[in-house]
């Protein structure tokens, strides 16, 4: 398969706490990005990180990218119930812009 | 602004019956993705149009998966005869353009279940 991993498949927290999900892929890329999907708003744009970032921050978000391991993690910080969905990597490879989306971490955030 | 649309929402057909998807993207945006997204996974690109041209359809099925983009606009995507397999969700989503950095903004999708 082309898709990348993501882990954990599954995460349940409280909510104030911190989620943190990790995301590996396996081609050179021009860029990540992070993408949210619950059954209200399907799928929606979070944050992008360049290849030639190593951390990038947005409100409560906070992305790591390390590509000599080719890997990224999310971090939610102080999560809300509303933070409960599904959340997927998807990586735009360099030369071709290609999206690969991983498999996604289900996010359950418990009130 | 408006968002990415799509229709049917929902489909309901038997093995073997074709059916087709209809999406118009984001005003302006050059670039259009159909995706398909089995249950429990993240989407596979099917399809890369940028205005009426395809940029990527090497995992479009073609034996049995059409899609076009007539006038550079709005865009169809067509299976025929479907199989079981493909029960999924499928996505369409716009960008401004093929380039680097750009973000896609994705429609609600169309739920096909196939019997």
């Amino acid at each position: 398969s082309q898709q990348g991993e993501e882990d954990p498949q599954a995460l349940s927290i409280q909510e104030g706490e911190n989620a943190t999900m990790n995301c590996s892929y396996k081609t050179s890329i021009n860029n990540l990005q992070w993408y949210r999907q619950n059954s209200g708003r399907g799928l929606v744009h979070l944050i992008l990180i360049r290849s030639n970032e190593r951390e990038k921050h947005s409100g409560r978000l906070r992305v790591t990218l390390d590509t000599s391991k080719k890997s990224s993690s999310l971090l939610i910080t102080a999560s809300r119930a509303a933070d409960t969905a599904s959340y997927f990597c998807a990586t735009v490879t360099s030369g071709t812009y290609k999206y690969i989306f991983g498999t996604g971490t289900r996010l359950k955030v418990l009130a | 602004e408006a968002g990415v649309a799509q229709s049917p929402r929902y489909k309901i057909i038997e093995k073997r019956q074709s059916v087709a998807f209809w999406c118009n993207p984001i005003s302006g945006h050059a670039t259009l993705y159909w995706y398909q997204q089995i249950l429990g996974q993240g989407p596979k690109l099917l399809i890369q149009f940028q205005n009426n041209g395809v940029v990527d359809d090497s995992q479009l099925p073609k034996d049995r998966f059409s899609a076009e983009r007539l006038k550079g606009v709005d865009s169809t995507l067509k299976i025929q005869p479907a199989k079981l397999e493909d029960s999924a969700v499928y996505l369409c989503a716009s960008s401004s353009t093929t380039g680097q950095y750009n973000e896609q903004f994705f429609g609600p999708g169309t739920r096909l279940t196939v019997l």
